[in-house]
């Protein structure tokens, strides 16, 4: 069965430094990734998504991710870390085709941002 | 402007009571889902609708029911048979259903609903 697992719940980062948010799925195929960010008490917003090509993909807000098949792994990274980017990020797979739904979504990695 | 709304932003509801959320888009999407939010837990899909008058139940469907009249709406109906509705719940769409390739959601903004 597919499944997503981010190892972190929890990350603080000081402002201005970098953040890696993991994110580990499990897939048979190519897998179709995608990374969300949800505001307190607000939906989730799409940061970026990853279906094919380059492994390197890049997002709205400074943020990009990497696949890595190998590792079956697509972290989200940001080189300089805004307190505005404090949030709880989702990562999510998306099931296979014909299966029931669309994505499944990990438990959700909440980022606080120190001063 | 295109996008999801959700009524009402908080409901509470007495134990024993139905209660019915609304999701209304208008992006034109085809297909459009509910999800149950808890703490810590992520996102947990409750129903589905790849096209109007169809939709499938999610991983969690019990004590739920949602309609597919219009392809625009997408009401949730938490029922009484639904042992711990308090939860944040958001409804989502998408251009198509099935999965895969291109079909990434757009998210409401979520309604929280609290049994008293």
């Amino acid at each position: 069965a597919q499944s997503v697992t981010q190892p972190d719940i929890h990350i603080t980062v000081s402002e201005g430094a970098s953040l890696e948010l993991r994110c580990n799925y499990s897939y048979g195929a190519t897998p179709y990734l995608f990374w969300y960010v949800q505001s307190p008490g607000q939906g989730l917003q799409l940061l970026l998504k990853y279906f094919s090509g380059d492994t390197l993909v890049q997002g709205i807000k400074g943020f990009e991710a990497e696949f890595k098949r190998s590792q079956s792994s697509f972290n989200l990274r940001k080189p300089s870390v805004h307190w505005s980017d404090a949030a709880e990020y989702f990562c999510a797979v998306g099931r296979n085709r014909g299966s029931q739904g669309n994505l499944i979504f990990g438990k959700g990695t909440k980022l606080s941002v120190k001063p | 402007d295109g996008g999801i709304t959700q009524s009402p932003k908080y409901l509470f509801r007495k134990e024993g009571q139905n209660v019915t959320l609304s999701c209304e888009q208008n992006l034109n999407h085809d297909a459009m889902y509910w999800y149950r939010q808890d703490p810590g837990q992520g996102l947990r899909l409750i129903y589905y609708s790849q096209i109007v008058n169809d939709f499938q139940k999610g991983d969690i469907a019990e004590g739920y029911s949602v309609s597919r009249e219009k392809k625009e709406s997408f009401p949730l109906t938490v029922t009484s048979a639904q042992k711990n509705p308090t939860a944040f719940y958001l409804c989502a769409s998408s251009i198509k259903g099935g999965g895969g390739y291109g079909n990434e959601q757009f998210f409401g903004p979520g309604t929280r609903l609290t049994v008293l």
